[in-house]
């Protein structure tokens, strides 16, 4: 069964300082996984995608199936990346995606 | 380009009395599509998903059902509403195949009084 947990549900740090977000998931197969952002009175959005291997807004995720992780980090969080993160997966053929509860960040000034 | 257009925004509909909510994708063909419940703490639970006309799947058991009558279009129904029906409903489309992210509307809050 496909499985995506962030462990996290609230993570502040102080703008400058890095910040890592959590994801662990459970799949049998080869996992599709993604960040998806929503910024406050935003849609939800996609962040990045682990096979495009991308940094985005100073954002990367890389994919470590040994530990079955794809944690978000960024070396210097801004005030602008406060918002809900969540870590999701999809099937092979990507027509099912689950998501993680979510982590909210806060970035203090 | 693509949009995705989810309506209405906000409704408030009293226990027992039946539910419609719309999602339709402009700018592409045969995509995939989602219904998602968003609550604060559990993330989003994906609670249908539909390939093609006709054909839903539904993750989990519960007081709704989806349609899929045109390619493009997507909707979400109840015939008697509970009040654990409310809550934050995303619709959601991606591209068939690998690599393919999810597309959300702006979701519809639907508190059932």
């Amino acid at each position: 069964a496909q499985r995506v947990t962030q462990p996290e549900k609230l993570l502040s740090v102080f703008k400058g300082a890095p910040v890592e977000l959590k994801c662990n998931y459970s799949y049998s197969g080869s996992p599709e996984l993604f960040w998806y952002v929503q910024y406050s009175r935003q849609r939800l959005q996609l962040l990045l995608r682990h096979i495009s291997r991308e940094s985005i807004k100073g954002f990367t995720a890389d994919l470590n199936k040994g530990e079955t992780s794809f944690h978000l980090k960024k070396p210097f969080a801004q005030e602008e990346d406060s918002a809900m993160y969540y870590c999701a997966l999809s099937n092979t053929g990507g027509f099912k995606t689950i998501f993680g509860a979510g982590t909210r960040l806060f970035v203090k000034a | 380009s693509q949009t995705i257009h989810q309506w209405p925004a906000t409704l408030v509909q009293p226990v027992g009395s039946p539910l419609s909510l719309e999602c339709t994708v402009e700018g592409t063909s045969n995509p995939n599509l989602y219904w998602y419940r968003q609550a604060a703490g559990r993330g989003l639970q994906l609670l249908f998903y539909s390939v093609g006309i006709g054909q839903i799947s539904s993750e989990v058991p519960q007081n709704l059902s989806a349609s899929r009558p045109q390619d493009r279009q997507f909707i979400l129904s109840s015939k008697k509403l509970l009040l654990s029906d409310s809550g934050f409903y995303l619709c959601a489309w991606s591209r068939t195949g690998v690599d393919s992210p999810l597309h959300f509307g702006n979701g519809t809050r639907l508190t059932v009084t």
